[in-house]
């Protein structure tokens, strides 16, 4: 009865390759994001939509493109895979983007990207 | 800048001791501040959630408290346990826009 899953939980790939990570959340939330925490820890925000809609599109490069089927689902496809990619992705989901500032966020457990 | 720093970075104590962790934001206008627990391979888990207004909130062994006017906040931990080992991570939330991240605490609880 997992809140948030992705998968794969670990990618290793080799440089040049595209990869996609899914997610799923069903705790009928209207809002999911994807985050991406490098070695320092930082977790930074890359998208966010809202019942399939991009609401937040921070600078990243467009390697990275999200797809939102529907709004129980988020996944992350990236192409031409680089060295700097390699970090863990986290995949949340939250119930009212406006007011995001109000509202919890749940977090996958992480996808561990190695890019080699 | 919206900024959020934790201190330590990184810290060692022994099961059954207490220990306080910091954060201090500035970000400004402030809506609420959130801690997280983050174990090892996991996503964070949140521990406890303070509107401005709100000077501690407690959730079991957890008690964290917030300055709004000197934009501090701090996480004690009580009775430690070997399972309170893990990444403690501060998060301020803006009135409005997204959530500011600290890069976090490592806490690591030894028998």
């Amino acid at each position: 009865d997992t809140a948030v899953s992705q998968t794969p939980k670990y990618l290793v790939t080799q440089m040049g390759n595209d990869k996609s990570i899914k997610c799923e959340q069903n705790l009928g939330h209207d809002t999911m994001y994807w985050y991406k925490q490098d070695s320092k820890k930082f977790l930074k925000i890359m998208f966010s939509y809202n019942n399939k809609e991009l609401i937040i599109n921070e600078t990243v490069p467009n390697r990275f493109s999200p797809k939102s089927p529907d709004k129980a689902h988020l996944n992350l496809h990236i192409n031409s895979l680089e060295l700097g990619d390699s970090a863990v992705y986290f995949c949340a989901s939250s119930q009212d983007r406006l007011r995001q500032g109000d509202t919890e966020a749940f977090f996958g457990q992480g996808t561990r990207l190695t890019v080699v | 800048k919206n900024q959020v720093e934790q201190s330590p970075q990184s810290l060692i104590i022994l099961e059954g001791k207490n220990c306080t962790l910091q954060c201090n934001y500035t970000v400004s206008p402030f809506s609420n501040l959130r801690w997280y627990k983050q174990d090892t391979g996991r996503g964070p888990v949140s521990l406890t959630i303070m509107t401005f207004s709100e000077n501690t909130k407690s959730n079991g062994r957890y008690t964290a408290t917030l300055d709004a006017d000197t934009k501090q906040s701090s996480l004690h931990i009580t009775a430690s346990q070997l399972s309170d080992s893990a990444s403690y991570i501060c998060v301020v939330s803006p009135l409005r826009g997204k959530l500011i991240f600290g890069q976090g605490t490592e806490l690591s609880v030894k028998p």
